[in-house]
C-alpha cells in the first residue's frame, strides 16, 4: 500500500510569492492534515480536511490556506511567502476522525524562502 | 496551545544499551503517539497509546500511557545503529480531531 506522498520534495521561492503543495493520502484514508516543521517551533499543527471541509485549524495567520478534493487529496496554499514561513511542510493522513486513528506523514516538501 | 514536554533532549548510547525517553504535559490527553524521524523524511508511527494505564510494545520498543493521561514513556531495549533518530511523542486531546501536539523531541546517536 502506498503511503502518504506529497509534492513537490524541495521548493525556493521568493518573498511576496504564493507557493501550492500537494499530498496524496494513503489510499481509503479521508482525513489530511497538514503540519509546519521548523528548527524553532518544532510541529506545529495548521489545519485539517475531512470529506473536503475543514475541520480544525492552528494558530497561522490566514496566508496559509487548504483545501481537499472528493478524492480526499489536499492542498495547501501560503500567499505573499515571508522569509520565516521556510520550514518542512508535513501531510498526514488518517482513516477517520472517531474513532480515532494514527496520522501517518509524508516526507514532506521543504520550502525555502529567500 | 498545549505544551509537551520531551527529555531528555539527546542521549548518546552505545549499541546494546536500554534508552528511555518520557513526555509529560500540563493537559490530559485521550491518546499518546510515539514517531520516530530521520534526516529528511517525515515522521513515522511506532506506537500508539488509546487508553491510560496501556502498555504497549512493538518489537524492542515499549511505550506506557501515563494513569493521569498527562505523560508518557518509551523504552527501546538492545539499541542498534538504526536506531538513531529523532524520537517525537505526541498526544491527541479530543475525538472528532486529528490535530496533534507534539513533543520537542529527543535526538538519539547510538556509538557502534
Amino acid at each position: 500500500k502506498a503511503g502518504v506522498t506529497q509534492t513537490p520534495r524541495y521548493l525556493i521561492k521568493t518573498r511576496g510569492q504564493q507557493v501550492t503543495l500537494s499530498c496524496s493520502p494513503i489510499s481509503g484514508h479521508r482525513s489530511v492534515s497538514w503540519y509546519q516543521q521548523t528548527p524553532g517551533q518544532g510541529l506545529q499543527f495548521l489545519f485539517e480536511y475531512f470529506s473536503e471541509t475543514q475541520r480544525n485549524k492552528g494558530n497561522f495567520p490566514g496566508r496559509f490556506s487548504g483545501r481537499q478534493f472528493s478524492n480526499s487529496r489536499s492542498e495547501m496554499n501560503v500567499s505573499t511567502l515571508e522569509l520565516g514561513d521556510s520550514a518542512l511542510y508535513l501531510c498526514a493522513s488518517s482513516l477517520r476522525l472517531e474513532p480515532v486513528s494514527p496520522l501517518h506523514f509524508g516526507n514532506g516538501t521543504r520550502l525555502t524562502v529567500t | 496551545g498545549q505544551q509537551l514536554n520531551q527529555s531528555p533532549q539527546s542521549m548518546f548510547i552505545q549499541e546494546g544499551e536500554d534508552v528511555s525517553m518520557n513526555c509529560t504535559s500540563s493537559s490530559i490527553f485521550n491518546t499518546w503517539l510515539w514517531y520516530k524521524q530521520d534526516p529528511g523524511e517525515g515522521p513515522v508511527l511506532l506506537i500508539a497509546l488509546y487508553k491510560a494505564g496501556e502498555l504497549t510494545s512493538n518489537g524492542r520498543l515499549t511505550a506506557q500511557f501515563g494513569i493521569t493521561r498527562k505523560d508518557s514513556f518509551l523504552n527501546i531495549s538492545a539499541s542498534i545503529p538504526s536506531d538513531v533518530g529523532i524520537y517525537f511523542c505526541a498526544g491527541q486531546t479530543s475525538t472528532g480531531a486529528n490535530n496533534l501536539f507534539f513533543g520537542t523531541g529527543t535526538r538519539l546517536t547510538v556509538i557502534p
